[in-house]
């Protein structure tokens, strides 16, 4: 099992430019994370989703949005890149069972730079 | 919203050492995970631990949630522990795994 990955690895933006980034699990997990960090900081919740065709908001979400088309993808897109969106993205899944998440894989992160 | 604090911020060992991190944090909560941040970025979970002790090789875990605070252990370090460990946590408003983290304890062990 590849586990959680993510595409691309590293990516820069010009201010304005658009991108998604694609985090893909093949551990048939229910819910999936987006979380972005900063220089010496903890992780803080974008946006996630408790199953295929649903998303709901996390702590930071302004200037992003996400999809879940499929169970096993989870999708992050910047419309508009700004600089403070510099940052290194990390997605995560965790199983579900009897109403409860349970531990949270890490993919390996995308390190996005927005000059 | 519900406070994660993690102790100390920064900790050098000599490799052999034991340690204790600890995490504490302001309400309840439905899960409490510890993470390994190794040098090259990659998050590794090392424990789901919503109550209890849990062990795994040289490292083990302690949550008291009644009194808000959980514990990392880490015994007869080696370099290879090296990098940020955070402490994590889902409100105990909801069961959909919304993990706040703590701001992280960077260990560095020296040969």
């Amino acid at each position: 099992n590849a586990g959680v990955t993510q595409t691309p690895k590293f990516r820069v933006l010009k201010t304005g430019q658009s991108m998604t980034l694609l985090c893909a699990q093949d551990m048939n997990h229910e819910y999936m994370y987006w979380y972005r960090q900063d220089p010496g900081m903890g992780l803080r919740l974008i946006h996630y989703s408790v199953g295929e065709g649903t998303t709901a908001k996390g702590e930071v979400p302004d200037g992003y949005n996400v999809s879940r088309l499929k169970k096993q993808n989870f999708l992050l897109g910047l419309e508009s890149a700004a600089p403070s969106q510099t940052s290194v993205y990390f997605c995560a899944s965790s199983y579900v069972l009897a109403g409860f998440s349970y531990e949270q894989y890490f993919g390996p992160g995308t390190r996005l730079t927005v000059t | 919203g519900i406070q994660v604090e993690q102790s100390p911020p920064d900790l050098i060992l000599q490799e052999g050492a034991n340690s204790t991190l600890r995490c504490n944090f302001s309400d309840s909560v439905n899960n409490l995970q510890w993470f390994h941040q190794n040098p090259w970025g990659q998050l590794i979970n090392l424990f789901y631990i919503p109550s209890g002790t849990k062990q795994n090789g040289r490292l083990s875990a302690t949550t008291v949630a009644t009194e808000r605070y959980s514990l990392l252990y880490i015994s007869s370090s080696q370099t290879t522990d090296s990098g940020v460990y955070f402490c994590a946590v889902d409100p105990g408003s909801s069961n959909t795994g919304k993990l706040i983290f703590g701001q992280g304890t960077t260990l560095q062990v020296k040969p």
